[in-house]
């Protein structure tokens, strides 16, 4: 079956515009995550959705970031007057529920968008 | 707040040698722990995780409390085992489930 998606798969910018950043999960996840990756480092957690509950926005780095997901679909994560250091590959991962004192369910994540701000 | 570290940037190994690639983690809950793996070109995805006590690829991890780690390994190292991993954490009781990675070993398995 369809895997997570994301688009574009590499985006260039100018310091100062505006990206947004396109996920789509796989149906029926009502879980979705945003991650950033920047060069030669782990994955940071940025955003966090689960079905119709307010978003868990504790690891957006700034208030340029914001990211929006229409009941359980796609995802989009904007990034306003982008800077230099927001250059990084933004990962989204879905899965199926979240589950609360139990296991974490699998996390799939897609290709992953590379965005460059020059 | 939880930390993931994996000490080795870096792993050459020779086919056929054994593998271990490092992971500590600290939390002061109950975490679990999961390795994903990333292979040129494809997208990150679950190895294995702690809870399943499984054997994916040949390779295992155990959980080890007492010295907060949670190592992957493997006995006979392969080419196609070649790859970048990373170690993960997700607090249990953390509302998202959110994971916590490591900074990533590249793993090299040389003819």
């Amino acid at each position: 079956g369809a895997g997570v998606s994301q688009s574009p798969s590499n985006k260039v910018t100018e310091k100062g515009k505006d990206v947004e950043l396109r996920c789509d999960p796989i149906s029926g996840h009502t879980a979705l995550y945003w991650y950033r990756q920047r060069l030669g480092q782990g994955l940071e957690f940025l955003i966090y959705f689960q079905g119709n509950s307010a978003p868990d926005k504790s690891g957006l780095p700034s208030d340029r970031f914001s990211a929006e997901r229409t009941g359980e679909s796609v995802s989009t994560l904007t990034i306003q007057r982008t800077q230099q250091e927001d250059s990084a590959v933004y990962l989204c991962a879905s899965s199926l529920r979240r589950t609360s004192g139990f296991s974490t369910d699998t996390q799939y994540f897609g290709p992953g968008t590379r965005l460059t701000v020059l | 707040a939880q930390r993931v570290t994996q000490p080795e940037k870096l792993l050459s190994v020779f086919k056929g040698a054994p593998v271990e690639l490092k992971c500590n983690y600290s939390y002061s809950g109950s975490p679990e722990l999961f390795w994903y793996v990333q292979y040129s070109r494809q997208r990150l995805q679950l190895l294995l995780r702690h809870i399943s006590r499984e054997s994916i690829k040949g390779f295992t991890a155990d959980l080890n409390k007492g010295e907060t780690s949670f190592h992957l390994k493997k006995p006979f190292a392969q080419e196609e085992d070649s790859a970048m991993y990373y170690c993960a954490l997700s607090a249990v009781k953390n509302a998202g489930n959110m994971l916590t990675f490591g900074g990533g070993t590249r793993l090299m398995v040389k003819p």
